[in-house]
């Protein structure tokens, strides 16, 4: 099945500690989202990519960067992490001209000691 | 700015029908979505509004207004499993996405 996969599930990491988020996807899709989510709130997004155009809020840190090798991966790079970044982090694709539809992967909780 | 209003609560009991409104302020507005999330799990896409009017799938219809700025999601037959946050997110012609702040629903037996 077609599908928008993320690793790890959970990562723990340390103040400070560089860490990475990675997502793939198998549905060939030209977008991918990276959102924040924390509890009990909406997801945020962080930034997204129309191929290999990066598309940054205007809002999120740069202790946030990603990259995106190719069409299927896609990576959350999180310099140096603090307390506050402790979330849920979502991966999503859709297609150019369905981007009403976005398909999420399961996410990966992150917990910063 | 983008923003999105919706309650952030909302409970009713099996077999019954719910509607769950969403208000939103935006500029380029391209079409309002709506996705379910359980507690842990991912969010998963349920209908999108594109036009002014009733879209319906299955037990969920989303309804949309644009001289209203305004649409809802419509639960109908409401089961035990339909517990969960409800979020509309508007779709900007720039391709971005924004959410509202979720609506949680419990469902009664």
């Amino acid at each position: 099945d077609a599908m928008v996969i993320q690793n790890p599930r959970y990562q723990v990491t340390q103040f400070g500690k560089p860490v990475t988020l990675s997502c793939s996807q198998t549905l060939n899709h030209n977008v991918m989202y990276w959102y924040q989510q924390k509890s009990s709130q909406a997801p945020k997004l962080l930034f997204h990519y129309y191929d290999k155009d990066f598309n940054n809020e205007a809002d999120t840190p740069d202790n946030f960067q990603s990259r995106r090798p190719n069409t299927s991966f896609c990576f959350l790079d999180i310099r140096s992490p603090g307390l506050g970044d402790a979330a849920m982090y979502l991966c999503a694709t859709s297609s150019i001209q369905g981007r009403e539809t976005q398909y999420f992967g399961p996410g990966t909780r992150l917990l910063v000691l | 700015g983008q923003s999105l209003e919706q309650p952030s609560e909302v409970t009713a009991v099996e077999g019954a029908i719910v509607q769950i409104n969403c208000t939103y302020q935006t500029s380029g507005f391209y079409g309002l979505s709506w996705y379910q999330q359980h507690d842990g799990g991912a969010p998963t896409f349920l209908s999108y509004n594109g036009l002014d009017g009733l879209e319906e799938t299955g037990r969920f219809s989303s309804f949309l207004s644009r001289s209203d700025s305004y649409g809802y999601l419509l639960l109908q037959e409401l089961q035990m499993k339909d517990s969960a946050s409800y979020f509309c997110a508007h779709n900007t012609n720039a391709g971005k996405s924004t959410f509202g702040d979720g609506t949680t629903l419990t469902v009664k037996p």
